[in-house]
């Protein structure tokens, strides 16, 4: 079974639209977390998310936004979307809260292509 | 500017030989991870070492912690090509979120 999922996997838009990326995860973590990936690999942190708290990345643009129907799940939804957010959006879990800095489980990404 | 940073960002070796992958931070932490990610994959998570440890193995994986000069090292034994990946370390420490590197993308080479 997969630990952490997400849907879609490939995601192609026009810019301006309104999308959202879903993940669950199966492994009882009560912290959850969205990345980005541009396209030199590099990965920065979005959102962390658990029951107590959200804690943003200073730098995401409030067209993000992070929506937890429950603790298995932490869809994103991107309102207005833009070429620049053109790239691989992880999601991931972990037991802790970031802090405690434990092992984070990935999903396997969603590839976002804005044209 | 970026708490971990790996070095080199790229890395090529034959089959068989070892690996040598760099990381630099800039803060205190309270542990530092090593992840893969293969072409079009999800990270996977490789080992954790924490703050008041300096090194740690795991099969043919040794990581070294250097809390002084804020480095630390991976080192892939024994190189196979299916270690072709990226390697990325991550930090952490309290009430913060995770801070990941630029990653090196490490090829072996049959």
């Amino acid at each position: 079974d997969t630990a952490v999922s997400q849907t879609p996997k490939y995601l192609v838009t026009q810019m301006g639209n309104d999308k959202s990326i879903k993940c669950e995860q199966n492994l009882g973590h009560d912290t959850m977390y969205w990345y980005k990936q541009d396209s030199k690999k590099f990965l920065k942190i979005m959102f962390s998310y658990n029951n107590k708290e959200l804690i943003i990345n200073e730098t995401v643009p409030n067209r993000f936004s992070p929506k937890s129907p429950d603790k298995a799940h932490l869809n994103l939804h991107i309102n207005s979307l833009e070429l620049g957010d053109s790239a691989v959006y992880f999601c991931a879990s972990s037991q802790a809260s970031s802090g405690g800095g434990n092992e984070q489980f990935f999903g396997p990404g969603t590839r976002l292509t804005v044209l | 500017s970026q708490q971990g940073e790996e070095d080199p960002q790229a890395l090529s070796i034959q089959e068989g030989e070892n690996a040598t992958m760099n990381c630099s931070y800039k803060t205190s932490i309270n542990n530092l991870q090593w992840y893969r990610q293969n072409s079009g994959r999800g990270l996977v998570h490789l080992i954790l070492i924490r703050s008041n440890e300096r090194e740690k193995h795991s099969g043919r994986l040794r990581v070294t912690l250097d809390t002084s000069k804020k480095s630390s090292s991976l080192l892939i034994t024994a190189s196979r090509a299916a270690d072709t990946a990226s390697y990325f370390c991550a930090t952490a420490n309290y009430g913060q979120n995770f801070v990941f590197g630029p990653g090196t993308r490490l090829s072996v080479l049959p």
